[in-house]
């Protein structure tokens, strides 16, 4: 079976500083891809960015970073230079290569931009 | 290009009656997934349709129920409303891909923006 766990359920950061949310996963599927989303008030969820599970190099979106420690089993998003407009849910989710179909999500972490 | 596209934005039922949501993919795509979203939590897999077939399913019971259309657009049904049903439906599309792809972000799900449905 999968898991995600998120432990943040609320995170406070002062803009223009970095911030990390932490997820961690739990899966026996041989190669799986994990995603982070964001889900602003409006409720719609955003795609940031996404990590293989064979990829070599942490992935990076703008300013999105994921550090993926695969023997951890973690996969935290960091994300630099914090605006007042990065307020929101964040989710971290994952999909298998068995179930390719169906993405497994976090219980989400909110995030508030403090000016 | 639209985007994933869903409708009604809110609805309001009472317990016991039935709900008809509605969702029409990105262009291109051809796959149609649903999920719900209960206050404060993530959202949880209900089932996927791909070639108008119920791909996958989650735990959920029968009374949730899918149809998807030769345009690719799809519809979740629930029957016999429970107040535990409120909650956001979130709609997202994709490639239909084939079994055994790695989880790979060709297989990317572009969401929509959610029904919000209250069972009173």
């Amino acid at each position: 079976a999968q898991k995600i766990t998120q432990t943040q359920p609320g995170m406070f950061v002062q803009e223009k500083e970095a911030v990390t949310l932490d997820c961690t996963y739990d899966t026996s599927d041989p190669s799986y891809g994990l995603f982070w989303y964001k889900q602003p008030s409006s409720g719609e969820m955003i795609f940031l960015i996404y990590q293989g599970s064979y990829d070599q190099q942490n992935a990076t979106e703008g300013r999105y970073s994921l550090n993926f420690q695969k023997a951890r089993k973690s996969a935290n998003l960091v994300i630099s230079a914090s605006q007042l407009g990065d307020s929101a849910m964040y989710f971290c989710a994952m999909r298998g290569s068995y179930n390719f179909n169906k993405f497994y999500f976090g219980s989400g972490t909110k995030l508030n931009v403090k000016p | 290009d639209a985007g994933v596209t869903q409708s009604p934005t809110h609805l309001i039922k009472t317990r016991g009656q039935q709900v008809t949501l509605r969702c029409s993919p990105k262009s291109g795509h051809d796959t149609v997934s649903w999920y719900q979203q209960a206050l404060g939590q993530g959202p949880q897999f209900i089932f996927q349709y791909y070639e108008e077939e119920e791909r996958q399913r989650g735990n959920f019971p029968d009374r949730f129920s899918g149809h998807q259309f030769p345009n690719y657009s799809s519809e979740l049904n629930v029957n016999a409303l429970l107040l535990g049903d409120s909650a956001l439906y979130l709609c997202a599309s994709s490639h239909g891909g084939l079994p055994g792809t790695s989880g790979g972000r060709y297989n990317e799900q572009f969401f929509g923006p959610g029904t919000r449905l209250t069972v009173l």
